[in-house]
């Protein structure tokens, strides 16, 4: 199977500043990453995600980072706004999707 | 628009009671999944379906039923049966089973 792990439960962070969301998995055979946003009361949103080819992906703002040595993916928020407050999970697929249980970004004016 | 629906948005069942949770999209995505979200958990799947007229337990199936008669429409139904069926219902739908899941906007289920 898989376990898919976060770092940290809460993360605060400046606005204007940029954020570093961790995510850590169990299963060197797993190759689908996804991360989802999910603001309070409502559905995850996709953000971006990665297969196991690639390293290193970059969207809007946001770029994940894959290193499969020490099975770890990273989502990186540049210049972080207020409408970036949300819990960040990650997906990771390994013949099903597993799901860690979150990061709460809070953005401080 | 495109998208998936969940209805209600509040749901409050009484004891020994039924209730069943409403799934559509037009997305014409062939997989639909049933999440079960509780405080400082992972989600976790409780029922999927590959396609029509198909689908398959998840990780916590127990008090849970569904059917897949139409492509679009995936209900859950809570059955009196599942003896802690307070969670956040979150469904989901890819275009095939294992690539990206898009996902409905919930239906807080309360017991009255």
């Amino acid at each position: 199977g898989e376990s898919v792990g976060l770092h940290l439960p809460t993360l605060s962070v400046q606005e204007g500043d940029n954020s570093i969301i961790n995510c850590a998995y169990s299963n060197s055979a797993s190759d689908y990453f996804i991360w989802y946003k999910q603001e309070s009361g409502k559905g995850p949103q996709f953000i971006i995600d990665i297969r196991s080819n690639m390293d290193k992906r970059q969207g809007q703002r946001v770029t994940v980072l894959l290193n499969k040595t020490v099975k770890h993916l990273s989502l990186q928020i540049a210049a972080t706004q207020p409408g970036d407050s949300a819990v960040y999970f990650c997906a990771v697929d390994f013949n099903k999707f597993y799901f860690g249980s979150g990061t709460k970004l809070n953005v401080k004016p | 628009d495109g998208g998936i629906t969940q209805s209600p948005k509040y749901l409050f069942r009484k004891e020994g009671q039924n209730v069943t949770l409403s799934c559509e999209q037009n997305l014409n995505h062939d997989a639909m999944y049933w999440y079960r979200q509780d405080p400082g958990q992972g989600l976790r799947l409780i029922y999927y379906s590959q396609i029509v007229n198909d689908f398959q337990k998840g990780d916590i199936a127990e008090g849970y039923s569904v059917s897949r008669e139409k492509k679009e429409s995936f209900p859950l139904t809570v059955t009196s049966a599942q003896k802690n069926p307070t969670a956040f219902y979150l469904c989901a739908s890819s275009v095939e089973i294992q690539e990206t899941q898009y996902f409905g906007p919930g239906t807080r289920l309360l017991v009255l």
